[in-house]
C-alpha cells in the first residue's frame, strides 16, 4: 500500500518569500512522486515528477522538489512567491503495477500569497 | 494537442436520477483514469482503462457506477440512482504508456456533480 501525507492544509507566505510545502510518502517499493497544482474550478496541472533519475527535480513556474529517501520526503519549494502561485497543491505517489500507475494523492495544501 | 476534455462541466440532478459523464482523452493516449474529488480532499482513484479494457476498479466504485471506453477512445462514467453522497468533482486523466519511466497523467477540467 502507498500513501501521502501533506503537513499543513493551509500555508500563507508573503509575496517574494520562500514557499515550502511539505510531503511525506509511504511506499513498499521505490515510488514515483508528483506535485500537481489546482486552480479554482479547474483540473490538475503537473508541476514536476520524480522518477529516480535525479533527486532534485525542477518543474514549471520556478518550483522544484527534492527526493530524500532517508526522510521519505518530497517537499516542494520556490525561492520567491508570486501572487499567481495562489492555488491548491497536491502531492501524489504511484508505483508501477502491471500498467496501472494510479495516483494516490495527499489531502492538499492551499497556498495563499500575502501582498 | 487539445488536452483532455470533459462534458458536462457541471451537472445538477435530483436524488435517484441517472447521470452520464464523458471524457475525451488526448488523442494518442492509450491509458485513461477516472478519479473522484470531494471538497477538501485529494482525488481518489476510481477506475483505469488500457485501450478499451477496464483493468482495475476501486472499491469506491459501487455497483451503481459503470464506466466504458468503447474502441479505446472516449470514455463514459454513468452513475445510476444517484445519492447525495455522490456529489463531487469527477476527474478524468489520460496518459501514454512508456517503457522506461512512469507515464504522466494529464487531467481534464472535471465534471462537478451536485445531487439535490
Amino acid at each position: 500500500a502507498q500513501s501521502v501525507t501533506q503537513l499543513g492544509s493551509h500555508v500563507s507566505v508573503s509575496e517574494g518569500a520562500l514557499v515550502l510545502l511539505r510531503c511525506n510518502y509511504s511506499s513498499s517499493v521505490p515510488p514515483y512522486l508528483f506535485w500537481y497544482v489546482q486552480y479554482p474550478n479547474q483540473g490538475l496541472q503537473l508541476l514536476l515528477k520524480y522518477t529516480s533519475a535525479a533527486t532534485l527535480v525542477k518543474g514549471i513556474n520556478g518550483f522544484e522538489a527534492e527526493f530524500k529517501k532517508s526522510e521519505t520526503s518530497f517537499h516542494l519549494t520556490k525561492p520567491s512567491a508570486h501572487m499567481s502561485d495562489a492555488a491548491e497543491y497536491f502531492c501524489a505517489v504511484s508505483n508501477y503495477n502491471f500498467g496501472n500507475e494510479k495516483l494516490t494523492f495527499g489531502t492538499g495544501t492551499r497556498l495563499t500569497i500575502i501582498p | 494537442d487539445t488536452g483532455v476534455s470533459q462534458d458536462p462541466r457541471h451537472k445538477i440532478t435530483k436524488r435517484g436520477q441517472n447521470v452520464t459523464f464523458r471524457c475525451d482523452p488526448i488523442s494518442e493516449h492509450n491509458r485513461l483514469y477516472w478519479y473522484r474529488q470531494t471538497l477538501g480532499q485529494g482525488p481518489e482513484f476510481l477506475t483505469y482503462f488500457q485501450n478499451e479494457a477496464q483493468l482495475e476498479k476501486s472499491r469506491l466504485l459501487s455497483d451503481r457506477f459503470s464506466a466504458e471506453r468503447p474502441k479505446g477512445s472516449f470514455s463514459t462514467l454513468e452513475i445510476q440512482r444517484t445519492e447525495q453522497g455522490d456529489s463531487a468533482m469527477y476527474l478524468c486523466a489520460s496518459s501514454l504508456e512508456r517503457v522506461i519511466h512512469t507515464d504522466t497523467q494529464y487531467f481534464g477540467p472535471g465534471t462537478r456533480l451536485t445531487v439535490l
